[in-house]
Order: structure tokens, then C-alpha cells, then sequence
């Protein structure tokens, strides 16, 4: 079957540094996306990786290894308004993203 | 620039009441298109997903349908609303011509059905 694991929940310290993991099980693989989910608004796009390796936006970066079917989503200098759930998301090979249940990411002063 | 647009934003339905909600993409030709619903907590479902006018395939059997009359126009709909079906539903739009491909969500419509 289809599968992605995420934690359920992180806290981590405002200027700090989080890194949210994610594995997945696909039948097929087409990329691996993160999204961004602020409480009572919709996803928005955060990355899309398909080659094993990091990719760097800002202070935002995500890696993927397709190898071990794993990925993470890296946050630096974190601030008050990263507080929000990320959502891991693996596209099959029908191009249908599998989406995992979500991390809440909680930041403390 | 693509938008996505999503109303009502919020509604309130007794049960056995029917539902339509609407989603409209502009900006972009020829759009996939995407319902998906999201309980409180948890990850997305996806519900239906169009490739083109009148084509829908449907992931999830239940009391709810999907209609794409126009290229750029998605409607989910219920002949009886369920308590279950209380969540935030979503509309998304992807184009599949060179990738990445990632979905792009309008701004949702929270229902609770009472």
C-alpha cells in the first residue's frame, strides 16, 4: 500500500533550528513536496524535490533520498509565524500526491 | 497570475440538507482540478480529481458527487448531508505540462453539518 509517516507534533525554540522527517511508501514515484498549513487556512507550496540531494529556499531547505524512501524539511532562524503543520506529500506514479496526516510545529519564545 | 477562488467560505447545513460548493481557477488553461476534505487534525482526502470537462474520477465512495461544466469551473455537490461529512474542503488546481506539478489550494470552505 501507500504511505507517508510524518511526527504528529514538534516544538522547537524561536531562532532555532527544526528539522521535520518524512517517509513514504509510493507505488511509482514522481517528487516529494512540502507544504505549509497555518491553522484555519489552506496548504500553501513550500518545496518540490524529485532528485536525491538539498534543495535551499531561503530559510527553508529539503532534502530527499529516494533510496530510503525519506525526506526532510530543514527550518532555520525559526520565528513566531513558522508556527503552523507541515505536510509531507509523495506523488505516485498516476501523479496523485499521497499526503501524510501532518506535523504541528509549535514555536516557544 | 492564477487564482483560485472557493465560496462560501463558511456554511452551517442540517442534516439530509443537500450541499453545492463552487471552485473556479483563472488565470491558466486546461487545469487538473482537485477536491479534497480535511477533518479536523488530520491530513488531506482526496475526493475527486478532473483532468477535463466532464471527466471525473472519484477516489472515495460516498454520498457526494463532482461536476467540471466549464475548464475552469468545479462543483462538489450532496443530495443529503451527513454529519460525517462536517470537515474544511478544499479545491486545488495542477497543471501536468513539464512539472513540478504541484497543487495550488484555494482559500477552503469549512462546513458543519448540524
Amino acid at each position: 500500500g501507500q504511505n507517508i509517516d510524518q511526527p504528529t507534533e514538534m516544538t522547537a525554540t524561536e531562532g532555532a533550528i527544526v528539522q521535520i522527517n518524512c517517509t513514504y511508501q509510493t507505488s511509482g514515484f514522481n517528487g516529494l513536496f512540502w507544504y505549509q498549513q497555518h491553522a484555519g487556512e489552506a496548504p500553501t507550496f513550500l518545496s518540490y524535490n524529485v532528485l536525491d540531494g538539498l534543495e535551499e529556499k531561503g530559510r527553508f531547505s529539503s532534502f530527499l533520498s529516494r533510496s530510503k524512501g525519506y525526506s526532510y524539511l530543514l527550518l532555520k532562524e525559526l520565528q513566531m509565524k513558522d508556527s503552523a503543520s507541515y505536510l509531507c506529500a509523495a506523488m505516485d506514479s498516476n501523479y496523485q500526491l499521497i499526503w501524510g496526516a501532518g506535523t504541528k510545529l509549535i514555536i516557544k519564545p | 497570475s492564477q487564482t483560485i477562488h472557493q465560496w462560501p467560505a463558511t456554511l452551517v447545513q442540517p442534516v439530509g440538507s443537500p450541499l453545492s460548493l463552487e471552485c473556479t481557477v483563472e488565470g491558466t488553461s486546461n487545469p487538473n482540478l482537485y477536491w479534497y476534505r480535511q477533518a479536523a487534525g488530520r491530513g488531506l482526502q482526496l475526493l475527486f480529481y478532473s483532468v477535463g470537462i466532464g471527466q471525473i474520477s472519484s477516489e472515495v465512495p460516498q454520498n457526494l458527487s463532482a461536476s467540471r461544466p466549464q475548464d475552469r469551473q468545479f462543483i462538489l455537490s450532496s443530495k443529503k448531508l451527513l454529519l460525517s461529512d462536517s470537515g474544511f474542503y478544499l479545491c486545488a488546481w495542477s497543471v501536468l505540462a513539464g512539472g513540478p506539478y504541484e497543487q495550488y489550494f484555494g482559500p477552503g470552505t469549512r462546513l458543519t453539518v448540524t
